[in-house]
């Protein structure tokens, strides 16, 4: 156990729909981080936040958003959701902000679109 | 633009002897790179890292060895155990500036009994 949770395991829904994926990090993480596995891909960097704000973007699409509130919890938000846009969707979290910090991930939420 | 590839999707070992998996990269200034061993329906979990001034990490029964001149890095896993079997990802950062990890597609090692 990372000590990284997420919320929810599973996820279906339909396009065109939006949903809210949550992540709260380790004790005394200040970094969150999300990523996206699609099939037979690795992991593909989306966004970072470190204490609140937004630290690096990655490949994270304008109908995707996300933030870090003061309580340090995450939440990815994906609106008008398309089928490709099924995938894992892995929170990881790190500590003070040194570059050479451990990730520590949570175990993922998998999201279907239909 | 693949920054980080893992050019075995597989690979097959016996228990006891020696795994190899291999990684390469092509963006120089990448300066930290790890190993993720992911089990199914699980994350990533943390295994060894190294930084470019070193070439080689150990920890028990692994070791990372960076070649910086070939932008290449291999994990060797001895003895391997069954419960080595998982899927391995090479990841790699840019000390300098964000945290974040380019991923490589992973190689799913598999140890036979």
């Amino acid at each position: 156990d990372s000590g990284v949770t997420q919320t929810p395991k599973h996820l279906i829904t339909a396009t065109g729909q939006r949903v809210t994926l949550r992540c709260s990090p380790r004790s005394g993480d200040l970094s969150v981080y999300w990523y996206q596995q699609s099939l037979d891909q690795g992991l593909q960097f989306l966004i970072q936040y470190y204490n609140g704000e937004e630290r690096a973007k990655g490949n994270i699409l304008e109908r995707f958003s996300a933030q870090q509130f003061p309580d340090l919890h995450s939440e990815l938000n994906l609106s008008s959701l398309e089928l490709g846009d099924s995938a894992l969707y892995f929170c990881a979290s790190s500590g003070p902000g040194l570059a050479t910090d451990t990730q520590y991930f949570g175990p993922g939420t998998r999201l279907t679109v239909l | 633009d693949q920054q980080v590839k893992q050019n075995s999707p597989s690979l097959s070992v016996q228990e006891g002897r020696i795994s190899i998996l291999n990684c390469d990269y092509t963006n120089s200034m990448f300066d930290y790179f790890l190993w993720y061993k992911k089990y199914p329906a699980e994350g990533p979990t943390f295994l060894i890292s190294i930084s470019s001034i070193k070439d080689k990490n150990e920890d028990g029964r692994f070791t990372v060895f960076l070649n910086k001149s070939a932008k290449h890095l291999s994990l060797h896993i001895v003895p391997s155990q069954p419960g080595d079997s998982a899927v391995y990802f090479c990841a790699a950062s840019a000390l300098q500036g964000a945290q974040k990890l380019v991923f490589g597609q992973g190689t799913r090692l598999t140890i036979n009994p």
